[in-house]
This record gives C-alpha cells, structure tokens and sequence, in this order.
C-alpha cells in the first residue's frame, strides 16, 4: 500500500528566515507530486507540480521553489521567509498518466512570526 | 476569480438527516469533480469523484447529482453521524496537459447528536 509522509509536522520560523518542507511517497513508482498551500479555515491552491525526477512546473508564484531530487521525494523551498507564507503545506501524488484522484498527505503547519 | 463556489459555507443537521452540500463552477471544460473530506489539523481525503459522463454516483451514504447543463453538482451525505462531522471541499479540474485542482472554498458541516 501507499504511504505519504511529510515533514516537518509542524515549524514555527521567523520572518527572512529560510525554510525547507519535504514529502515522501512510498509504494507508488514514478507519481505524480503536487504542493498544495491552505490558509487556515480557506481553500487550498495548487502550487507546483511534477510528473518526473528533476522536472517542477510552478502553478502560482509565491516565492517558493520546489525540487524533486527523487522520484519518491518532493521538496518545498525557500530562502526567505514572509508571513504570508503561514498555513497549511499539502503534499500530493496521483498515478502517472491518470489525470485524475489526488491524493493528500498529512500536511506541515507552518507558523511565521 | 471564483472557478468553484460552494454553499453554505457552513451546515448544520441533526443526527440521521440528509446533508445536502452544493457546487457550481464557471468553467465548461471541466470534467472531473471530486469531494474531498477534511478534519481539522489533516490532510483532504477524497470521498467520492464524478465525471461530467455521470449525472450520478453512488458510495455507500454519499451521493453525487451532477447537472451538466447548470454547471452545479451536490454532495448528499444521507443519515448523517457526528462523525461526519468536517469541511467538505468540492474540486474540479480539465483535460488538461497537467492535474490542475480548482478548489471551493469548503463547506463546514456539523452534525449534531
């Protein structure tokens, strides 16, 4: 069966500081990753995707970066943290080809003060 | 702009009621409409998908009407417990070149004992 962990659960940073989520799927070979934002109480917006090893298409620009250095790895990243960046960081996969049935992780509460 | 509107943006039944929880969308090229099922502090879990084909499905007390020509769907939770208690999120997405998930704002359900 297929797993998805992310870590941290939960991060509490300050302001310009930098900040790296990460996500890992296991029992699945070559997904689909996706990177979800959720504000507290809101809707969740899609950020990034990616469909192989080394290659991240960005949905909306929020300065954050990913990478995927594995194909069972997904990293969320920046150099230079902003409050608005605090939420709800979601970790996706679906099967390669389908277009359809994510699923989600456990999620990373991030807190910027 | 909006691609997904979801009402009420909360709810609340009593226990062994029908919940009935609506969506509308703007876009015709969607085709593929999932309702996801979110406790406070997780991650989304994908309760049960339609496609634009259906105008119907079935799964175990969840219930999707899908109206193609109104461009609205509903989630019907029949005999509804406490713990079904959670924000539903209606998502859609298009045959597309990637799985781009267009989210409502959810809908905060409350069933009560």
């Amino acid at each position: 069966a297929q797993t998805i962990h992310q870590w941290p659960v939960a991060e509490i940073k300050a302001v310009g500081s930098p900040l790296s989520l990460g996500c890992t799927i296991k029992g699945k070979s070559s997904p689909n990753l996706y990177w979800y934002w959720q504000a507290t109480g809101g809707t969740l917006q899609q950020l990034f995707y990616s469909i192989t090893v080394g290659q991240v298409e960005s949905v909306v620009q929020l300065n954050l970066s990913a990478s995927r250095p594995k194909d069972d790895q997904f990293i969320l990243s920046t150099e230079k943290l902003l409050l608005s960046h605090s939420g709800f960081y979601l970790c996706a996969w679906s099967l390669v080809g389908g277009r359809d049935e994510q699923y989600f992780g456990p999620g990373t509460r991030l807190t910027v003060l | 702009q909006q691609q997904v509107r979801q009402s009420p943006q909360s709810l609340t039944v009593w226990e062994g009621e029908t919940a009935i929880l609506n969506c509308s969308y703007e876009n015709s090229a969607f085709d593929y409409f999932p309702w996801y099922q979110q406790f406070p502090g997780e991650g989304p879990a994908l309760l049960i998908a339609i496609r634009s084909v259906s105008d119907k499905k079935e799964d175990g007390g969840f219930t999707i009407f899908f109206n193609k020509r109104e461009k609205n769907l509903s989630l019907h939770i029949k005999d509804s417990q406490p713990g079904d208690s959670a924000t539903y999120f209606c998502a859609a997405s298009a045959a597309t070149g990637y799985q781009n998930f267009y989210f409502g704002k959810g809908t905060s359900l409350t069933v009560i004992p």
